[in-house]
């Protein structure tokens, strides 16, 4: 079955340092990943997504997530923190089941990052 | 720009009420989600609609039924509410072809149960 993982509750950065979210998956085949950001009492924003080819993906608000075959990860980077990027970071695959596309999303539990001024 | 549009947006309930979370898209995209959001726990499937006409269940579907209206519109009902039911609703709508496509997410239902 396909999962995703999320190791860290919360990630507390130093604003202008660079900020890296953690999310490990595992997948049968090819997987099709994704970040999604919620700010308070908002739903879920797309950030990026991996389908195929660089391993180096960029997406919106400066951030970008490198994917790693090797080591299953998919790890949300940004190489200098904002105050404003505070807020919830969902890592999340698409669910592969025999039965064929369904389009939906296998969500990790979430990982709240802080950035102090 | 509404995108998905999710009413009401708050809603407290008596044990046992019923209650329908209504949600509306304006992308006219084919699939849509219904989503419970539970601290520590992610988003967790309750329902999705593949495409008009077509219903399945997702992840945590007990307590719980859905109407695909039309395209554009997909309730959620709750026939019997319980506490253990008390969460954020999140509505979520993505094109059918192309599962890459990212689904996109209306500003949720908090809805506690008595």
């Amino acid at each position: 079955a396909q999962s995703v993982a999320q190791p860290e509750d919360q990630v507390n950065v130093a604003e202008g340092n660079p900020l890296t979210v953690k999310c490990t998956y595992s997948v049968s085949g090819n997987p099709y990943l994704f970040w999604y950001v919620q700010y308070p009492n908002r739903g879920l924003q797309f950030l990026l997504k991996y389908i195929t080819g660089d391993n180096l993906v960029k997406g919106s608000y400066g951030f970008e997530a490198e994917f790693n075959k090797s080591q299953t990860s998919f790890h949300l980077k940004k190489p200098s923190a904002l105050v404003s990027d505070s807020a919830l970071y969902f890592c999340a695959v698409r669910d592969r089941p025999p039965s064929g596309n369904t389009g939906k999303l296998i969500f990790g539990q979430g990982t709240t990052l802080q950035v102090k001024p | 720009n509404a995108g998905v549009t999710q009413t009401p947006k708050f809603q407290v309930l008596k044990t046992g009420q019923s209650m329908t979370l209504q949600c509306a898209q304006d992308m006219n995209h084919n699939s849509m989600y219904w989503y419970r959001q539970d601290p520590g726990m992610g988003l967790r499937l309750i329902y999705y609609s593949a495409s008009e006409g077509t219903t399945d269940k997702g992840e945590v579907p007990n307590g719980y039924n859905v109407s695909r209206l039309n395209k554009r519109e997909f309730s959620l009902r709750l026939e019997s509410a319980a506490p253990s039911q008390t969460s954020v609703y999140f509505c979520a709508s993505s094109h059918l072809t192309g599962a890459n496509q990212p689904q996109h997410f209306g500003d949720g239902t908090r809805l506690s149960i008595l």
